[in-house]
Order: C-alpha cells, then structure tokens, then sequence
C-alpha cells in the first residue's frame, strides 16, 4: 500500500528553527495532500492540506510546498516550538478515497 | 469538524477471541474508514465503511478476519475476529463529510492479544 514515500524518519530542530519534512507520492491520480500531527496516545490531527492547482499554502507558521511534476510535496514549520514535538505524517488521496499515508516523521524541537 | 469517539480506548484480550470495536461520529458523515496502526508506524487503510451494503477491503484484509458494519451515517463497528498476537496494534476509526471534506480520526483503540 505504501505509495507515499516521507523523510526523514526523525528530525531534531533547536528551538525557533525550520523543520522541514519531505514526501514523494506516485499515483499521478492523487489530487489531495494533506498533513497530519500526531501526539502519543492520540489519533492523527489535521493540520494542513493542498490540491495540486496551487503550489503553496501556507497557515499560520505551517507551510505545504507542492511540485507537482515532480510529484513532491514538503511541510516546513517556521519558527519551531518544543509544542510542536509530535509524529508528523503526509498522505495522498483522491477525495478521501484511497488514501496513504508516508511512514511518518518524529519531531523533536528542543528548547 | 467531526469529533470521533471510539470504544473500547484499549484492551487486552486472549488469543483465539474476538473484539468489536465502535466508530461513533457527532454529525452525519459520508464517508467512514478504518486504519490499522502499529505502534511508531504509519496508517495502513483495512477498509471502507459503506453505509447499508458490505465493507470494501483492501488487498489483505479480508471480511472474515474483520467484518464491519455500518448501519447509519453516524456509527461503525469493526470486529477482529480469532485474534493472535499479530493482531495487537492500533485500530483507528476515520471520517469525513463528503470527498471533499477533511478526514478526520478518532484516538484509537489500541489492542493487546496475549
């Protein structure tokens, strides 16, 4: 199922920095890419998502890049926060159909 | 958006019995699915959810193995059935209004099978 490939798997940022987390899907059919935020214990949280006719989006201090004839897409998060610790994990679908879900990445931002 | 309670939050069960979990969602949503998650991994999609006909399961999830129901807009239950120790992970329900719509998950049920 694994069509959606994310790095890194862990990410170590100093507080106020830039984290930024990478992900490549193949399934050109793919037409929504969102972001979720997962703390332990907890089911994952939207946090962000795109549609392949824009090339940015950005809301508050997250921002999804998106190349689309690259089949890339990334999530950098400004100015990082101890908060924002959490398992970060892309996804790709077509209308909620079908979505897949990257390995996930670990943030840690340390203070 | 949707807020997703699930039921049982985690549970601890014997080989070879079955668990029914329960997928309840606040307001009437199209589209329900259930995810499996081992602990520190990613979601693997089991199933979609159809209101009022069968499941459809993906390429090795099987009906027997985890029969779902779907009886309205509102509620799901997923059943693990003959449960081994392969079996304990993270079970979580999800949900959106309509294809267009964020999807969004419960907290999980998260099974032990000794």
């Amino acid at each position: 199922q694994q069509q959606v490939k994310q790095s890194p798997q862990s990410l170590i940022v100093q507080k106020g920095g830039i984290s930024i987390i990478n992900c490549a899907y193949e399934n050109t059919a793919f037409d929504y890419f969102p972001w979720y935020q997962q703390f332990p214990g907890k089911g994952p949280a939207l946090l962000i998502a795109i549609r392949p006719d824009v090339s940015e989006k950005k809301e508050g201090r997250f921002t999804i890049s998106f190349n689309k004839s690259a089949k890339q897409f990334s999530l950098h998060i400004m100015d990082s926060q101890p908060g924002d610790s959490a398992t970060y994990f892309c996804a790709a679908g077509n209308n909620n159909n079908d979505m897949r879900f990257g390995a996930g990445t670990r943030l840690t931002v340390k203070p | 958006s949707a807020v997703i309670s699930q039921k049982p939050s985690r549970d601890i069960c014997q080989r070879g019995t079955s668990l029914t979990i329960q997928c309840q969602v606040d307001s009437q949503v199209t589209m329900m699915f259930w995810y499996r998650q081992q602990p520190g991994q990613s979601l693997t999609l089991i199933a979609t959810a159809n209101q009022g006909s069968e499941a459809t399961y993906e390429s090795g999830f099987v009906i027997d193995k985890f029969p779902i129901s779907r009886p309205n807009l509102t509620f799901s239950t997923l059943t693990v059935s003959n449960m081994s120790p392969e079996d304990s992970s993270i079970y979580l329900c999800s949900a959106a209004g309509g294809p267009n719509s964020p999807l969004h998950f419960g907290n999980g049920t998260r099974l032990t099978v000794t």
